[in-house]
This record gives structure tokens, sequence and C-alpha cells, in this order.
């Protein structure tokens, strides 16, 4: 069974804070991407990254980073949390132009 | 660029009863189109796609697609619904050449009443 796990189902951070959600991949796969996912905006891509080390902006980049160090892992990071970053976080992965494979989400609160 | 449009934020359909969730999508050249699933805090579920061939797509739990390229649509039914399909629907897309991010529409609740 092919599997992307994140790290945390449930975070609850202050604002300010250094956030770090981990995302890792058991397939192989050359991309891996971070979404966040708002009610009533869907998906929204944050970044993504198609080799190690190397890594692009999606839409709304602003107060994110990101890592990937290794193939299977990929890193976001919210420099200093903010409430408006309160929202569910969900990590995929795939090859080429195959469907991507999701994790099972991290739903962060700022407080 | 490429989007995705769900013009339905909720589909309210009875058991038994077949479901049409819409989408529309826009991308230069042909399309990758997919479609998607969510349950409650749960993370998406890939439910089926369309690259190329035939414009009808078969994929999981019995659901099906209908790709229409003059009307630039990718329909997602079923024929039967069922209580347990009731759940978050998001169709994707992406473009077909080198490396393209995959957009997602802002998806239809689904809501199958016994």
């Amino acid at each position: 069974d092919v599997k992307v796990t994140q790290s945390s189902r449930y975070l609850v951070k202050r604002t300010g804070e250094k956030v770090f959600l981990e995302c890792v991949q058991d397939m192989d796969h050359e991309n891996m991407f971070w979404y966040r996912q708002d009610p009533g905006l869907g998906l929204r891509l944050i970044y993504f990254s198609y080799d190690v080390k190397m890594k692009e902006k999606g839409d709304i980049p602003e107060g994110y980073s990101v890592s990937r160090e290794k193939k299977e892992r990929f890193s976001l990071i919210l420099e200093s949390a903010s409430t408006n970053q309160t929202s569910m976080y969900l990590c995929a992965s795939n090859d080429g132009g195959s469907e991507a494979f999701f994790g099972q989400g991290t739903r962060l609160t700022v407080v | 660029a490429q989007s995705v449009a769900q013009p339905e934020d909720q589909v309210n359909v009875a058991e038994g009863n077949p479901l049409t969730v819409k989408c529309t999508y826009s991308v230069s050249g042909n399309p990758y189109l997919f479609w998607y699933v969510q349950y409650p805090n749960r993370g998406l579920q890939f439910l089926l796609k369309y690259i190329t061939g035939d414009n009808l797509v078969k994929g999981s739990y019995g659901f099906e697609a209908e790709f229409n390229k003059s009307q630039t649509s990718f329909h997602l039914k079923k024929p039967s619904a069922l209580v347990s399909d009731s759940a978050l629907y998001f169709c994707a897309v992406r473009g077909p050449t080198g490396f393209q991010k995959l957009v997602f529409g802002t998806g239809t609740r689904l809501l199958v009443s016994p």
C-alpha cells in the first residue's frame, strides 16, 4: 500500500512560534506538494518540489518555507505562526502525470 | 494558467437515485483530469482520472466521469447513490507537458439522504 504520512493529525501552536510540519512518502515519488485547505476555498498550493533540494512557490507561499533534504521527506515551515495560518494542511506526492497520493492531513490551530 | 470550477457547493440526492457532481476546467493543451473524495477529518482519496482514451472513465466505488472536450467538462456520476457516498468531492486539473502543478476546485459536498 502506498503511503504518505504526516507527522501530526492535530497541532496547537502559539502566535509567533516556528512550526514544522513533516511529510514522508514511501513511493519514491519525484514530486511532493503542500496544500492548505479552507472551507469554500478548496485546496491551495503553498509550495511544491520536483526533486531533492528543489522547490517552487505555489499560489500562497507568503509566511511559509519548505525543505527537501531527502527524496522521501518534505517539510513545511511556518517561520512565525499567525492566527490566519490556522487551517488544514495536506501533503501529497506523485510521479509525472500520475494521480497524487495524499497524507491524512494536519489540522493546525494557532492561538 | 489552469483552473477548475465546481459550480455547486452542495448536491443533495436520495439514496438509490443517480448523482452528478459538476466540474469544468480551463487549461492549455490536453488536460489531465482527476476526481478525489474526502471524508471528515481525512486526506483526499483518489477516485478516477482521465489522461487519454475513452471519454467515459470508470473509477473506485462505482463512480464514473465523462470527459467532454467541447464543453471543457468532467462531471462525476454514479448510477445509484449510497448514504455512504456522502462526502466532499474535489475535481483537479493539470496541463499535459513537463512539470505542472495540480489545481483543485473549491469542492462540492454531496449529501445522500436515506
